[in-house]
């Protein structure tokens, strides 16, 4: 069965605190991907991966990195938390063919607060 | 969402049918996904349409018109347990989802 699997679903950070949320799937999955999701504005791309090592800026990429090491897991750093950062954030993941053709699998969530 | 537009709540009666548009940016598409999200849940791939027409799956259909920018999901035979929001998203240079519709069901 398919799976896509983020470390923690809450959290709870302090302002200028370093966050790292974790996703992994387990589809050998090229592509990866982190959004956001926040009432009445949907889910917004913050990044993607299409290969180990590669990343691409989606639509709002500032205050936001990440990290692709290894094909199955794709990492978000928050640099320096802050409480506009507070959201529900979700990876998904996707198969070969180029990064829109491809049926998204979402993970559960995590739903980080800045304090 | 950017560029997407979809009403931001709808409500309808266990058993009706119930249509859910959705209109985009024409410009760089490569497709149109539709999404169902349960509150507190992940979201789930209902369909993806690429060529025009109405592509029917059990009692979920989607419809697209190219020319139009405009799409649609129809839910027929409503169930309580299809009270979700449904996103809509535009697979252009990458997919970018509307705000979605909350979908409630009354008995």
């Amino acid at each position: 069965d398919v799976k896509v699997t983020q470390s923690s679903r809450y959290l709870v950070k302090r302002t200028g605190e370093k966050v790292f949320l974790e996703c992994v799937q387990d589809m050998d999955h090229e592509n990866m991907f982190w959004y956001r999701q926040d009432p009445g504005l949907g889910l917004r791309l913050i990044y993607f991966s299409y290969d180990v090592k590669m990343k691409e800026k989606g639509d709002i990429p500032e205050g936001y990195s990440v990290s692709r090491e290894k094909k199955e897991r794709f990492s978000l750093i928050l640099e320096s938390a802050s409480t506009n950062q507070t959201s529900m954030y979700l990876c998904a993941s996707s198969g070969p063919g180029t990064l829109s053709y491809n049926e998204q699998f979402f993970g559960p969530g995590t739903r980080l607060t800045v304090l | 969402g950017q560029n997407i537009d979809q009403p931001t709540e709808m409500t309808a009666t266990e058993g009706a049918i119930v249509q859910i548009n959705c209109t985009y940016q024409t410009s760089g598409f490569n497709g149109l996904f539709w999404y169902q999200q349960h509150a507190g849940e992940a979201p789930t791939f209902l369909s993806y349409n690429v060529l025009d027409g109405l592509e029917e799956k059990g009692r979920f259909s989607s419809f697209l018109s190219r020319s139009k920018g405009y799409s649609y999901l129809l839910l027929k035979e409503l169930q309580m347990k299809d009270s979700a929001s449904y996103l809509c998203g535009n697979a252009g240079n990458m997919l970018t989802f509307g705000g979605g519709t909350r979908l409630m069901v009354k008995p």
